[in-house]
């Protein structure tokens, strides 16, 4: 199975601030790599699809990045709206896997 | 527009069974890959079972052998037929189109195995 190691765990910002969150596959995914943003009761809504296409509708402060093993999420200026758990996805092999989560919060 | 909305949710003892359904409104369950997606109460996202296009099926390795994915073409649902339910299947699950994008995913139905 591949294994997605999500970092960090939880992130604490502030308002304005950049933040970043990575995702690292043991084996090639390609680019079959997506990030949900996931409120509390709610189910994931998906930000950014194959590693860096932003969904329609979604804001451009949030970004993706990468290929292959190593993936990164951003958000360019944190809103406080965007509180919440971020997870990334690889659906290119089965099990499809996804990270353990980030969960962020405003400082 | 894509909906799914899923149901068949509830309290189960342990052992029992529930079947899940998951309607399908904007696309053709059966022209897409479809998978089943949990998630345990403050825990992360488990991906469960999918199914293809072609009717082939693949599970997790901790609900094989006791769950089916299946669909009904006439209806145009997925469902989840959930066998000899432990307490570690309490969760939310969700249903969702795996391409183009793994998205979209229905609401979540929450299911509680408990004596």
């Amino acid at each position: 199975d591949i294994q997605m190691t999500q970092s960090p765990s939880f992130l604490s910002a502030s308002v304005g601030d950049r933040v970043t969150i990575t995702c690292q596959a043991n084996q090639d995914i390609n680019k079959y790599l997506n990030w949900y943003q996931q409120k509390p009761g709610k189910a994931p809504k998906l930000l950014i699809y194959d590693a860096s296409n932003l969904e329609t509708g979604v804001p451009s402060r949030f970004s993706g990045s990468g290929s292959g093993t190593d993936f990164t999420f951003a958000i360019s200026s944190l809103q406080p709206e965007d509180i919440a758990t971020y997870y990334c996805l690889q659906y290119d092999h089965l099990p499809n896997t996804f990270g353990q989560g980030t969960k962020l919060e405003i400082k | 527009e894509v909906q799914l909305v899923e149901s068949g949710g509830g309290l189960v003892q342990p052992g029992g069974s529930l079947r899940l359904s998951c309607a399908a409104s904007g696309i053709t369950v059966s022209s897409n890959y479809m998978s089943w997606v949990r998630q345990a109460p403050g825990k992360g996202l488990e991906w469960v079972s999918l199914i293809y296009s072609g009717g082939s099926t693949y599970y997790s390795d901790s609900v094989k052998g006791r769950f089916t994915i299946s669909r009904d073409n006439s209806n145009n649902t997925l469902y989840l037929q959930m066998n000899s339910l432990r307490a570690e299947d309490t969760a939310v699950y969700y249903c969702a189109r795996v391409y183009p994008r793994f998205d979209p995913w229905g609401q979540g139905t929450l299911v509680t195995v408990s004596s």
